[in-house]
Protein backbone atom coordinates (compact mmCIF):
# COMPACT_ATOMS: atom_id res chain seq x y z
CA UNK A 1 0.00 0.00 0.00
CA UNK A 2 1.56 2.93 -1.06
CA UNK A 3 -0.92 5.48 -1.19
CA UNK A 4 -2.03 8.47 1.19
CA UNK A 5 -5.74 8.61 1.56
CA UNK A 6 -7.32 11.48 2.17
CA UNK A 7 -11.32 12.49 3.22
CA UNK A 8 -13.62 13.68 2.90
CA UNK A 9 -12.56 14.99 -1.29
CA UNK A 10 -14.46 17.90 -1.16
CA UNK A 11 -16.25 20.05 2.05
CA UNK A 12 -18.17 23.10 1.56
CA UNK A 13 -18.82 24.73 5.35
CA UNK A 14 -19.95 27.77 6.79
CA UNK A 15 -17.76 29.71 9.07
CA UNK A 16 -19.42 28.94 12.55
CA UNK A 17 -18.85 25.32 11.16
CA UNK A 18 -16.45 22.86 12.77
CA UNK A 19 -15.06 19.86 10.82
CA UNK A 20 -12.42 17.81 10.49
CA UNK A 21 -10.01 16.71 7.42
CA UNK A 22 -8.65 13.38 7.78
CA UNK A 23 -5.20 11.75 6.18
CA UNK A 24 -4.22 8.16 6.95
CA UNK A 25 -1.07 6.53 4.92
CA UNK A 26 -0.13 2.47 5.66
CA UNK A 27 3.53 2.77 5.31
CA UNK A 28 5.03 3.24 7.95
CA UNK A 29 6.11 6.70 7.35
CA UNK A 30 6.73 8.75 10.70
CA UNK A 31 6.71 12.02 9.76
CA UNK A 32 3.00 13.36 8.65
CA UNK A 33 2.57 16.76 6.61
CA UNK A 34 -0.92 19.37 6.00
CA UNK A 35 -0.01 21.63 3.03
CA UNK A 36 -2.34 24.42 1.70
CA UNK A 37 -1.93 25.43 -1.99
CA UNK A 38 -4.26 28.30 -3.36
CA UNK A 39 -5.21 27.26 -7.64
CA UNK A 40 -1.71 28.68 -9.56
CA UNK A 41 0.23 28.52 -6.05
CA UNK A 42 2.96 26.26 -5.06
CA UNK A 43 1.85 24.24 -1.81
CA UNK A 44 2.72 25.89 1.52
CA UNK A 45 3.57 23.71 4.57
CA UNK A 46 1.35 24.38 7.47
CA UNK A 47 2.17 21.32 10.12
CA UNK A 48 4.39 18.35 10.37
CA UNK A 49 4.31 15.94 12.78
CA UNK A 50 7.29 13.30 13.17
CA UNK A 51 6.89 10.00 15.46
CA UNK A 52 3.47 11.70 16.65
CA UNK A 53 4.97 15.16 18.03
CA UNK A 54 4.11 17.99 16.60
CA UNK A 55 7.45 19.39 15.14
CA UNK A 56 6.85 22.61 13.18
CA UNK A 57 4.11 24.81 12.93
CA UNK A 58 4.42 27.78 10.11
CA UNK A 59 2.63 30.42 12.41
CA UNK A 60 -0.53 28.59 10.97
CA UNK A 61 -4.08 30.38 12.67
CA UNK A 62 -5.71 28.84 15.66
CA UNK A 63 -8.76 27.98 13.77
CA UNK A 64 -6.81 25.46 12.43
CA UNK A 65 -6.07 22.41 15.12
CA UNK A 66 -3.54 19.53 13.89
CA UNK A 67 -3.87 15.99 15.82
CA UNK A 68 -2.01 12.83 14.81
CA UNK A 69 -3.71 10.03 16.88
CA UNK A 70 -1.31 7.84 15.79
CA UNK A 71 1.51 6.66 13.39
CA UNK A 72 -0.98 6.48 10.20
CA UNK A 73 -3.43 8.88 10.71
CA UNK A 74 -3.66 12.95 10.54
CA UNK A 75 -6.36 14.83 11.43
CA UNK A 76 -6.90 19.00 10.69
CA UNK A 77 -9.62 20.05 12.40
CA UNK A 78 -11.24 23.33 11.81
CA UNK A 79 -13.12 26.10 13.57
CA UNK A 80 -14.64 29.44 12.47
CA UNK A 81 -12.87 29.27 9.11
CA UNK A 82 -12.86 32.51 6.69
CA UNK A 83 -13.32 32.58 2.94
CA UNK A 84 -9.89 33.19 2.92
CA UNK A 85 -9.19 30.01 4.16
CA UNK A 86 -10.53 28.18 0.81
CA UNK A 87 -8.01 25.91 -0.52
CA UNK A 88 -6.59 22.64 -1.50
CA UNK A 89 -5.41 21.34 1.71
CA UNK A 90 -2.87 18.45 0.95
CA UNK A 91 -1.95 15.52 3.00
CA UNK A 92 1.50 14.03 2.97
CA UNK A 93 4.02 11.55 4.55
CA UNK A 94 7.46 10.39 4.36
CA UNK A 95 9.93 7.60 5.86
CA UNK A 96 11.27 9.93 8.04
CA UNK A 97 11.29 13.75 8.42
CA UNK A 98 12.98 15.12 5.36
CA UNK A 99 12.73 12.00 3.55
CA UNK A 100 10.76 12.30 0.04
CA UNK A 101 6.62 13.38 0.21
CA UNK A 102 3.88 10.92 -0.82
CA UNK A 103 1.14 13.20 -1.19
CA UNK A 104 -2.49 12.31 -0.82
CA UNK A 105 -4.99 13.46 -3.36
CA UNK A 106 -6.12 16.50 -1.75
CA UNK A 107 -9.35 18.28 0.26
CA UNK A 108 -11.15 20.81 -1.89
CA UNK A 109 -12.27 23.24 1.28
CA UNK A 110 -15.00 25.97 0.56
CA UNK A 111 -15.37 28.24 3.06
CA UNK A 112 -18.45 30.31 2.23
CA UNK B 1 11.36 36.45 -1.01
CA UNK B 2 11.20 33.95 -3.04
CA UNK B 3 14.21 31.37 -2.93
CA UNK B 4 12.84 28.70 -5.64
CA UNK B 5 11.69 30.56 -8.37
CA UNK B 6 10.16 28.95 -12.01
CA UNK B 7 10.40 31.20 -14.17
CA UNK B 8 8.10 29.90 -17.27
CA UNK B 9 4.36 29.40 -15.80
CA UNK B 10 3.48 27.26 -19.11
CA UNK B 11 5.43 25.06 -21.14
CA UNK B 12 4.01 23.77 -24.48
CA UNK B 13 6.01 20.83 -26.57
CA UNK B 14 5.14 18.16 -29.32
CA UNK B 15 4.85 15.29 -28.98
CA UNK B 16 7.89 13.01 -29.42
CA UNK B 17 10.51 16.43 -28.49
CA UNK B 18 12.14 16.91 -25.72
CA UNK B 19 10.53 19.01 -22.55
CA UNK B 20 13.08 21.04 -20.49
CA UNK B 21 11.96 22.44 -17.38
CA UNK B 22 14.03 24.72 -15.60
CA UNK B 23 14.19 26.24 -11.92
CA UNK B 24 16.70 28.81 -10.19
CA UNK B 25 17.30 29.14 -6.63
CA UNK B 26 19.10 31.46 -4.41
CA UNK B 27 19.77 30.08 -0.91
CA UNK B 28 23.14 28.61 -1.56
CA UNK B 29 22.01 25.91 1.75
CA UNK B 30 20.01 23.85 -0.18
CA UNK B 31 21.51 20.59 -1.35
CA UNK B 32 18.65 18.15 -2.19
CA UNK B 33 16.35 19.20 -4.92
CA UNK B 34 13.39 17.18 -5.92
CA UNK B 35 11.00 17.59 -8.91
CA UNK B 36 6.63 16.78 -8.54
CA UNK B 37 4.02 16.63 -11.03
CA UNK B 38 0.72 17.77 -10.02
CA UNK B 39 -2.33 16.82 -12.34
CA UNK B 40 -5.27 18.41 -11.68
CA UNK B 41 -7.54 17.90 -8.80
CA UNK B 42 -4.80 15.03 -7.56
CA UNK B 43 -2.25 15.70 -5.04
CA UNK B 44 1.66 16.50 -6.30
CA UNK B 45 3.59 12.69 -7.15
CA UNK B 46 7.01 12.86 -6.55
CA UNK B 47 9.23 12.60 -9.95
CA UNK B 48 12.79 12.30 -9.44
CA UNK B 49 15.25 13.78 -6.91
CA UNK B 50 18.99 15.17 -7.37
CA UNK B 51 21.53 15.40 -4.38
CA UNK B 52 24.09 18.50 -4.43
CA UNK B 53 27.17 15.96 -4.59
CA UNK B 54 25.84 14.98 -8.29
CA UNK B 55 25.45 17.25 -11.38
CA UNK B 56 22.93 14.58 -12.85
CA UNK B 57 20.40 12.07 -12.47
CA UNK B 58 18.34 9.80 -14.65
CA UNK B 59 15.45 8.05 -14.38
CA UNK B 60 13.70 6.33 -17.76
CA UNK B 61 12.86 9.54 -19.95
CA UNK B 62 13.46 11.90 -16.89
CA UNK B 63 16.60 13.39 -16.28
CA UNK B 64 17.14 16.18 -14.18
CA UNK B 65 21.14 18.16 -14.04
CA UNK B 66 22.31 20.63 -11.51
CA UNK B 67 24.83 23.39 -12.09
CA UNK B 68 25.58 24.16 -8.06
CA UNK B 69 27.56 27.73 -9.73
CA UNK B 70 24.75 29.10 -11.76
CA UNK B 71 21.98 27.96 -8.94
CA UNK B 72 20.06 26.57 -12.00
CA UNK B 73 18.42 22.48 -12.23
CA UNK B 74 16.60 21.79 -15.01
CA UNK B 75 14.39 18.64 -15.92
CA UNK B 76 14.58 17.04 -19.44
CA UNK B 77 11.67 14.85 -20.47
CA UNK B 78 12.24 13.03 -23.46
CA UNK B 79 10.61 11.79 -25.64
CA UNK B 80 7.46 13.70 -24.22
CA UNK B 81 4.50 12.29 -24.14
CA UNK B 82 0.88 13.53 -24.04
CA UNK B 83 0.36 12.03 -20.98
CA UNK B 84 3.39 14.15 -19.19
CA UNK B 85 0.98 17.23 -19.31
CA UNK B 86 1.03 18.55 -16.13
CA UNK B 87 2.20 21.06 -13.95
CA UNK B 88 5.61 20.54 -12.58
CA UNK B 89 7.25 21.64 -9.08
CA UNK B 90 10.64 21.88 -8.66
CA UNK B 91 11.41 21.90 -4.45
CA UNK B 92 14.38 22.31 -2.80
CA UNK B 93 15.66 21.49 0.94
CA UNK B 94 18.46 21.33 3.30
CA UNK B 95 19.79 18.98 6.10
CA UNK B 96 19.02 22.49 8.82
CA UNK B 97 15.37 22.97 7.55
CA UNK B 98 14.81 19.86 9.24
CA UNK B 99 14.26 18.90 5.45
CA UNK B 100 11.22 20.92 4.63
CA UNK B 101 10.51 21.30 1.22
CA UNK B 102 10.40 24.95 -0.44
CA UNK B 103 8.45 24.83 -4.05
CA UNK B 104 8.63 26.67 -6.93
CA UNK B 105 5.70 28.36 -8.03
CA UNK B 106 5.52 25.55 -10.71
CA UNK B 107 5.57 25.09 -14.76
CA UNK B 108 2.55 23.83 -17.13
CA UNK B 109 3.46 21.80 -19.30
CA UNK B 110 1.51 21.00 -22.35
CA UNK B 111 2.69 18.07 -25.24
CA UNK B 112 0.86 18.41 -27.99
CA UNK B 113 -0.34 15.41 -30.15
Amino acid sequence: DTEVTQTPKHLVMGMTNKKSLKCEQHMGHRAMYWYKQKAKKPPELMFVYSYEKLSINESVPSRFSPECPNSSLLNLHLHALQPEDSALYLCASSPYLGGELFFGEGSRLTVL
Amino acid sequence: DQQVKQNSPSLSVQEGRISILNCDYTNSMFDYFLWYKKYPAEGPTFLISISSIKDKNEDGRFTVFLNKSAKHLSLHIVPSQPGDSAVYFCAATFSGSARQLTFGSGTQLTVLP
